[in-house]
């Protein structure tokens, strides 16, 4: 069975640290990773997949096979960046959800 | 980009009653919606795979006759949630599949007295 695990429900870091979110997968073949965001009182939205390797918002994740992590991460956090970050595993006919955690950037 | 509505946003009912909720991709045609729950400060969980004119396939856990799922369009996927007890509360999401992309619906806050 596929599974995500987001180790950290809560994140807190000041406006400017580095930030980092953990993702772990089990997966058998090739994952379909994303990293979806959930602003306050905002629908669920992507963030990252890892297919596209593209930059958003600053953030980056990288695929690591050998560590099965798909990490997100930003080098100077801001505080617009407070929100709920979900790691998921998705494909056709199934998808899979980390618990969350919930980034807040002190000021 | 794709845009996913669901109606109702919220609804209250009584006890005993039935609840349908409505999920619309409504700029693109989608073959799988996904409904989810999710609970006050916790992840979503994935309940049922609506396919295009076929029946769901339902996770561990969730009642098929308790959670009726319909997916007559490409467009639209209903849940129904039959005879609901407060236990049932809870915000109630869909997606629907743009490969390889999930887009979510706003959610249905749903309160059962």
């Amino acid at each position: 069975a596929q599974r995500v695990t987001q180790p950290e429900k809560l994140l807190s870091v000041f406006k400017g640290a580095p930030v980092e979110l953990k993702c772990n997968y089990s997966y058998s073949g090739s994952p379909e990773l994303f990293w979806y965001v959930q602003y306050s009182r905002q629908r669920l939205q992507l963030l990252l997949r890892h297919i596209s390797r593209e930059s958003i918002k600053g953030f980056t994740a990288d695929l690591n096979k050998g560590e099965t992590s798909f990490h997100l991460k930003k080098p100077f956090a801001q505080e617009e960046d407070s929100a709920m970050y979900y790691c998921l595993s998705g494909g056709y006919q199934k998808v899979t959800f980390g618990i969350g955690t919930k980034l807040q950037v002190i000021p | 980009g794709a845009v996913v509505s669901q109606h109702p946003s919220w609804v209250i009912c009584k006890s005993g009653t039935s609840v349908k909720i409505e999920c619309r991709s409504l700029d693109f045609q989608a073959t799988t919606m996904f409904w989810y729950r999710q609970f006050p400060k916790q992840s979503l969980m994935l309940m049922a795979t609506s396919n295009e004119g076929s029946k769901a396939t339902y996770e561990q856990g969730v009642e098929k006759d308790k959670f009726l799922i319909n997916h007559a369009s490409l467009t639209l996927s209903t849940l129904t949630v039959t005879s609901a007890h407060p236990e049932d509360s809870s915000f109630y999401i869909c997606s629907a599949r743009l490969a390889p992309e999930q887009f979510f619906g706003p959610g249905t806050r749903l309160t059962v007295l």
